[in-house]
């Protein structure tokens, strides 16, 4: 069966670094079709998509926070690890990461779920 | 603000039809398939419609998805109390660099 979690600090100071890696079991990275995204959601607030790779190491990011996200794979550890640069307290959410496949087109077919990590922007 | 519209709120009593909206564009829902999640309380969100109107196995067909132009809807009949949730539409969008987009959400409340 399909897993994630998200693992990661809990708190992090404005202008930092946030690294979170999604460690996931029951399909590989390497098959035609995978991917793995990350969303985000504020308390209270709605569902923000940040960053999504394929198997072929196709990235994928939101234009609104490309400058400060990088997303990587490694597919040997089962791990995907999302950068996101210059944190600010705006940041302060649940974030996700998810398996996608591509089912016919590309698009957010995000089918199974990690149960999400808060993190906190403060000093 | 999010890039696709859907109303803040919705309600129904048990075993009513309700149905929610979700409006974009011609580079997000008019070029490209619909997505639906629900998030109950607490929870991460559940893929409840893909492809605009296909079901996961597992989602009841009380559950279905519908797409017109730049538009969308999810309806629910038979409404339970358990629907209560946060309902999301997605989109893949063509526009600057072809990205995911979601919409602000709609709260369902069961009366």
């Amino acid at each position: 069966q399909i897993t994630l979690k998200e693992s990661g600090p809990t708190l992090v100071k404005p202008t930092q670094t946030l690294t979170l890696t999604c460690t996931f079991s029951g399909f590989s990275l390497s098959t035609s079709g995978v991917g793995v995204g990350w969303i985000r959601q504020p308390p209270g607030k709605a569902l923000e998509w940040l960053a999504l790779i394929y198997w072929d190491d196709d990235k994928r990011y939101s234009p609104s926070l490309k400058s400060r996200l990088t997303i990587t794979k490694d597919t040997s550890k089962n791990q995907v690890v999302l950068t996101m640069t210059n944190m600010d307290p705006v940041d302060t959410a649940t974030y996700y990461c998810a398996h996608s496949i591509i089912v016919g087109a590309i698009g957010p077919h995000f089918d199974y779920w990690g149960q999400g990590t808060l993190v906190t922007v403060s000093s | 603000q999010s890039v696709l519209t859907q109303p803040p709120s919705a309600s129904g009593t048990p075993g009513q039809r309700v149905t929610i909206s979700c409006s974009g564009s011609s580079s997000n829902i008019g070029s490209n398939y619909v997505y639906w999640y629900q998030q109950l309380p607490g929870t991460a969100p559940k893929l409840l419609i893909y492809r605009n109107n296909q079901r996961p196995s597992g989602v009841p067909d009380r559950f279905s998805g519908s797409k017109s132009g730049t538009s969308a809807s999810l309806a629910i009949s038979g409404l339970r109390s358990e629907d209560e949730a946060d309902y999301y539409c997605a989109a893949w969008d063509d526009s600057l660099s072809a990205h995911v987009v979601f919409g602000g959400g709609t709260k369902l409340t069961v009366l």
